[in-house]
């Protein structure tokens, strides 16, 4: 199994711009997590889904920030406008009952 | 509301000697319970979980943990450390049930001496 795919690895855009992150979870898992990593904050959850359906948003920052899972094999996160204080690593992880596996990581720069 | 403690930040260990990261939860019930380890640059690996059942677990790499629930706690064990131990280790809870997000403590950084 490839395990959870998440592209780019990084991305570096000035301040303004919009920001697309893309997730593929493990095939089979049901559920998908969005996570953020910041040395303040540590790692906090943006939102989960169960069976593409949007389970609990609230760690997700503000409006400018939007959240999608069209189907069972892909998710995506939005940033827009993105800010300097959105640079974060930005985790995706999968599940299909309760041990949680996370891709590798987007390394978010915003100039 | 739920948290987790992870109280030192940093912990150096020689190479060959043992080691425990400490873990203290609040939560309202027994939680489930995850260990996480994050090498520079890489994403979270799972070393451990507790759901339910015998308290002491045994995980990857030669790691344990062993849950009180008379002091919340779920400290991470390792009698000789390596020095490719050295990493970021993250203690998590989540509800007990499948599907639900996890919610970590601040990490401990573990560095290995010669």
């Amino acid at each position: 199994d490839a395990g959870v795919i998440q592209s780019p690895r990084h991305e570096v855009t000035e301040m303004g711009q919009e920001v697309t992150l893309r997730c593929k979870p493990i095939s089979g898992h049901n559920s998908l997590f969005w996570y953020r990593q910041t040395m303040m904050r540590g790692l906090e959850l943006l939102i989960y889904f169960n069976n593409n359906v949007p389970i609990d948003d609230s760690g997700m920052p503000e409006d400018r920030f939007s959240a999608k899972m069209p189907n069972a094999s892909f998710s995506t996160l939005k940033i827009q406008p993105s800010e300097p204080r959105d640079s974060a690593v930005y985790f995706c992880a999968s599940s299909s009952g309760s041990e949680q596996y996370f891709g590798p990581g987007t390394r978010l720069t915003v100039t | 509301a739920q948290s987790v403690t992870q109280p030192d930040i940093h912990i150096t260990v020689s190479e060959g000697a043992s080691l425990e990261l400490r873990c203290n939860y609040s939560y309202g019930a027994t939680p489930y319970l995850f260990w996480y380890v994050q090498s520079p640059g890489q994403g979270l690996q799972l070393l451990l979980k507790y759901f339910s059942g015998d308290t002491l677990v045994q995980g990857i790499k030669g790691f344990e943990a062993e849950f009180k629930r008379s002091q919340s706690s779920f400290n991470l064990r390792k009698p000789s450390v390596h020095w490719s131990d050295a990493a970021e280790y993250f203690c998590a809870v989540a509800e007990p049930q499948a599907g639900t997000a996890l919610i970590f403590g601040k990490g401990t950084t573990l560095s290995v001496s010669s």
